[in-house]
């Protein structure tokens, strides 16, 4: 398998910043994206990465490192309704999820 | 329509009856999944579909389930004689991406489907 490996969950406290990991095997990658999930809604879109690097967009970021496997999400200034499932999917020849981690954020 | 539109939203069927799934997707996507979670659960990949044909049916659990896509839009997932352990969301997504699959995918709300 694609073996993506994600915590399955994190505690972080309201105000912080808080990096949720993604490794995961590199033969065949073709770009990686993070989802968001509250329980029992959809996925939604967060991120695309495909070059190494960090992307930014506005309090998410999401890096990636090809060589290594590994992918990052970084959430600041952490907001009570940040508490969801995040989703590590790698585009393969299918898009193929991890597990997910699921964030509590705490007063 | 505005976004992916699945239905039932739920559905509770009777151990051995068979069950449609239906799956709209966002017009002009040509590619569309099939995912399945169960309750605490990661994405189960089903199958996936680029127009009519499905590359890639790997994910399918058992002979029982099957899928189709016709026009190149609407999609049904059709599962036989439902057992017990096919209880979970089955969510329906679909992206512009070509086989590159470089775009993001937009999700329904799923399908909630009980067995009982």
């Amino acid at each position: 398998g694609q073996n993506i490996d994600q915590p399955t969950e994190m505690t972080a406290t309201e105000g912080a910043i808080v990096q949720i990991n993604c490794t995961y095997q590199t033969s065949g990658f073709n770009g990686l994206f993070w989802y968001q999930q509250h329980a029992g809604e959809a996925p939604t879109f967060l991120s695309y990465n495909v070059l190494d690097g960090l992307e930014e967009k506005g309090r998410f970021s999401s890096f990636l490192s090809r060589s290594k496997g590994y992918s990052y999400l970084l959430l600041k200034e952490l907001q009570m309704k940040d508490s969801a499932s995040y989703l590590c999917a790698v585009s393969y020849q299918k898009v193929t999820f991890g597990i997910g981690t699921k964030l509590q954020v705490i007063p | 329509g505005a976004g992916v539109s699945q239905s039932p939203s739920n559905k509770v069927t009777e151990k051995g009856k068979d069950v449609e799934l239906r799956c709209d997707p966002i017009s002009g996507h040509t590619a569309l999944y099939w995912y399945r979670q169960s309750l605490g659960q990661g994405l189960e990949f089903l199958i996936y579909f680029q127009g009519n044909s499905a590359p890639d049916k790997s994910g399918l659990p058992s002979d029982r389930f099957s899928a189709e896509r016709t026009g190149g839009s609407v999609s049904t997932l059709t599962i036989q004689r439902t057992q017990q352990e096919d209880s979970a969301v089955y969510l329906c997504a679909s992206s512009s991406a070509g086989q590159a699959m470089n775009t993001e995918a937009f999700f329904g709300q799923g399908t909630r489907l009980t067995v009982v």
